[in-house]
């Protein structure tokens, strides 16, 4: 079974400040995605990034930067100088590669990190 | 090119009703997903639609189903409405085996059940 652990509830940073959000997955496959979602407050949620898992290349996207680790099972998200734009529930989630062979099917979400930050 | 689309965005029943939620998806993708955010419980799988065929279901009871018409929209339906369905609806599209699984989100369906 797949699993994604936020164990991060809550975080409040003041702007300007860096804060890195940690997700830690469980699968058995050797095959899987994953992603960062961010949900606003209006809840549609917006799509951050994917990575496969034979991709371990970190990525930076503007002031957002991406950290994964199989080793640790772990693929943390970091955003540098933080703004009030940024306050949003974050999620990452797991995806395992099954039907048909190669392609994926649902997401495994973690329970979310809402990231607080004020002026 | 238009999103993925639902309707309403806002439901309120009353406990034992019947709710009906619809969704449709980007033009040109076949799969779509429908997810449960309840409070407390972030978001859980439901079901999962590709090519008019339910391929795979979340741990939920038989009185959540749907459906996937031909043009690719669909339906969710939740029978006996009980107060902890009360949730926010989510619903994603994704292309024809999609090798990355990215799946686009809708606004969601705000359901409050009384």
């Amino acid at each position: 079974a797949q699993k994604v652990t936020q164990a991060q509830t809550e975080i409040s940073v003041v702007e300007k400040e860096d804060v890195t959000l940690d997700c830690v997955y469980e699968t058995r496959d050797t095959t899987y995605y994953l992603f960062w979602y961010k949900q606003p407050p209006s809840g549609e949620l917006v799509f951050l990034i994917r990575r496969n898992s034979f991709d371990e290349q970190n990525e930076i996207s503007g002031r957002y930067s991406w950290n994964f680790q199989k080793s640790t099972s772990s693929f943390n998200f970091t955003i540098t100088a933080s703004q009030v734009v940024d306050s949003a529930v974050y999620f990452c989630a797991l995806s395992e590669a099954t039907y048909p062979a190669g392609t994926a099917s649902k997401l495994t979400f973690g329970t979310g990190t809402r990231l607080q930050v004020t002026l | 090119e238009a999103g993925v689309t639902q309707s309403p965005t806002h439901l309120i029943k009353t406990r034992g009703q019947q709710a009906t939620l619809r969704c449709s998806p980007i033009s040109g993708h076949t799969s779509v997903y429908w997810y449960q955010q309840a409070l407390g419980l972030g978001l859980q799988f439901l079901l999962w639609y590709d090519e008019g065929e339910e391929r795979n279901r979340g741990n939920f009871p038989p009185r959540f189903s749907g459906r996937q018409f031909p043009n690719y929209s669909s339906e969710l339906n939740v029978n006996a409405l009980e107060l902890e369905d009360s949730a926010l609806y989510l619903c994603a599209s994704s292309l024809p085996r999609a090798t990355d699984n990215e799946q686009f989100f809708g606004p969601g369906t705000r359901l409050t059940v009384l």
